[in-house]
């Protein structure tokens, strides 16, 4: 079955650093990964997805994330945080064999970042 | 413009009632999905449409039932609400099923059942 960690509740990161936000996956096959973000009282917005290819996929407002196949992660990074970026970050997989679309989610992980 | 939208934004209901909550996405795609996400902000899916078929159905009590219409519109229908079935449900369409499109996502409907 497939399935994905967010190991952090919440990250504490201040202003002009940089972060991390973890995710490690599970599938049978080749996954394809996404980082969706989440700001209060709105719905997910796409930040960026692995396909295949590069394993580093850089997405919106300066995040990137590096793929590896042999940890099984997903790690979500920005090189310098803004207060802005405080938000709830899901990862989520789906298995290249599906055909219905459906993504797995993480249960979040709360970015707070301080000025 | 309002590419995924819901309607209504926030609802309250007693126990025993019947509610629909509408979504519409003027994106042109062809594949639907309603999620539940609880109190602890976990997202899982519920249903999903392609071309207004039924192609996923998780394990979802049968007082849930979805209706499209046509491609850009999805319905959920509860009946006989539970304390349980507060959350808040998003919506979300992507192109299509079986490539690894994005999905874009409503604003979200807050249920709560009291």
């Amino acid at each position: 079955a497939q399935s994905v960690a967010q190991p952090e509740d919440q990250v504490n990161v201040a202003e002009g650093n940089p972060l991390t936000v973890k995710c490690t996956y599970s599938v049978s096959g080749n996954p394809y990964l996404f980082w969706y973000v989440q700001y209060p009282n709105r719905g997910l917005q796409f930040l960026l997805k692995y396909i295949t290819g590069d394993n580093l996929v850089k997405g919106s407002y300066g995040f990137e994330a590096e793929f590896n196949k042999s940890q099984t992660s997903f790690h979500l990074k920005k090189p310098s945080a803004l207060v802005s970026d405080s938000a709830l970050y899901f990862c989520a997989v789906r298995d290249v064999g599906g055909s219905q679309g459906n993504l797995i989610f993480g249960k979040g992980t709360k970015l707070s970042v301080k000025p | 413009d309002t590419a995924v939208s819901q309607t209504p934004k926030y609802l309250v209901t007693q126990m025993g009632n019947d509610k629909s909550i509408k979504c519409e996405q003027n994106l042109g795609h062809d594949t639907m999905y309603w999620y539940k996400q609880d109190s602890k902000k976990f997202l899982k899916i519920m249903f999903s449409y392609n071309n207004k078929e039924l192609i996923i159905n998780e394990t979802v009590p049968n007082r849930f039932s979805p209706k499209s219409p046509d491609k850009a519109h999805l319905n959920l229908h509860i009946n006989s609400l539970e304390l349980g079935d507060s959350a808040v449900y998003f919506c979300a369409s992507s192109p299509g099923a079986g490539l690894p499109y994005e999905q874009y996502f409503g604003p979200g409907t807050r249920l709560t059942v009291t």
